[in-house]
């Protein structure tokens, strides 16, 4: 159980075209998904909470314009990246909030790679 | 051994020995923590948990314990097997505050056949 899937799994697009990857919760509801982006070799480091229902809570210095949030099922949120550029070339990775095991634990998806060009 | 590389802690051991990966955690409010394995190119993958009411918890061949006085929480493999080998995040948050994990650098762990 608490699986959590991403599409696509990689993504190569042109400068200035926008790309959406979607997170789903496949056995269990989520009121709550969070993304995330990591660059090669550091942690992950959270973008924004993804709440069904409601508007998108994000980190200080991530731009809510430039990567859109969209959580409009239990089991489904949306991140768009807005005219991407080759900085926001990274491995962009959903999770999604679980109750078990000991608290509440987030399970992850596979990750979704983007290369900007 | 145990190395500290220019991002990511590293440490090496041999395959079926035991491996204790080490995390020293910020908040002292925090009452739930994760360990989490990432393979190369994967979306990190869930361990085990403890909840600050415990000081220790096991799975399957894994161990997890928490020690809050000096805020430590390490990760123990009995038998380490090549299939390990990954970078192992921990990860802290504090129940009824706010839903986020704050994860630490990790570190990277590799088994030698």
């Amino acid at each position: 159980g608490a699986v959590v899937s991403q599409h696509p799994s990689w993504v190569i697009c042109k400068s200035g075209t926008s790309v959406k990857i979607e997170c789903r919760s496949l056995d269990f509801q989520a009121t709550t998904m969070f993304w995330y982006r990591q660059f090669p070799k550091q942690s992950l480091m959270l973008m924004a909470t993804s709440n069904e229902g409601s508007k998108a809570t994000y980190e200080q210095g991530v731009e809510k314009d430039k990567f859109l949030i969209n959580h409009a099922s239990l089991t489904l949120s949306t991140l768009t990246v807005t005219s991407a550029h080759p900085e926001d070339s990274s491995f962009y990775i959903c999770s999604a909030r679980h109750s078990g095991g000991a608290g509440e634990t987030q399970y992850f998806g596979p990750g979704t790679r983007l290369l900007v060009l | 051994g145990e190395s500290v590389g220019l991002h990511l802690p590293t440490l090496s051991v041999q395959e079926g020995d035991n491996s204790i990966i080490n995390c020293a955690y910020s908040n002292s409010a925090s009452d739930y923590f994760i360990w989490y394995k990432q393979e190369s190119g994967k979306g990190p993958q869930f361990i085990i948990d403890i909840r600050s009411n415990m000081d220790k918890r096991q799975g399957q061949r894994v161990t997890v314990l928490l020690n809050k006085t000096v805020k430590h929480l390490s990760l123990q493999i009995a038998a380490t097997q090549p299939g390990d080998s990954a970078v192992y995040f921990c990860a802290e948050n504090t129940q009824g505050g706010s839903e986020k994990l704050v994860f630490g650098k990790g570190t990277k762990l590799t088994v030698n056949p």
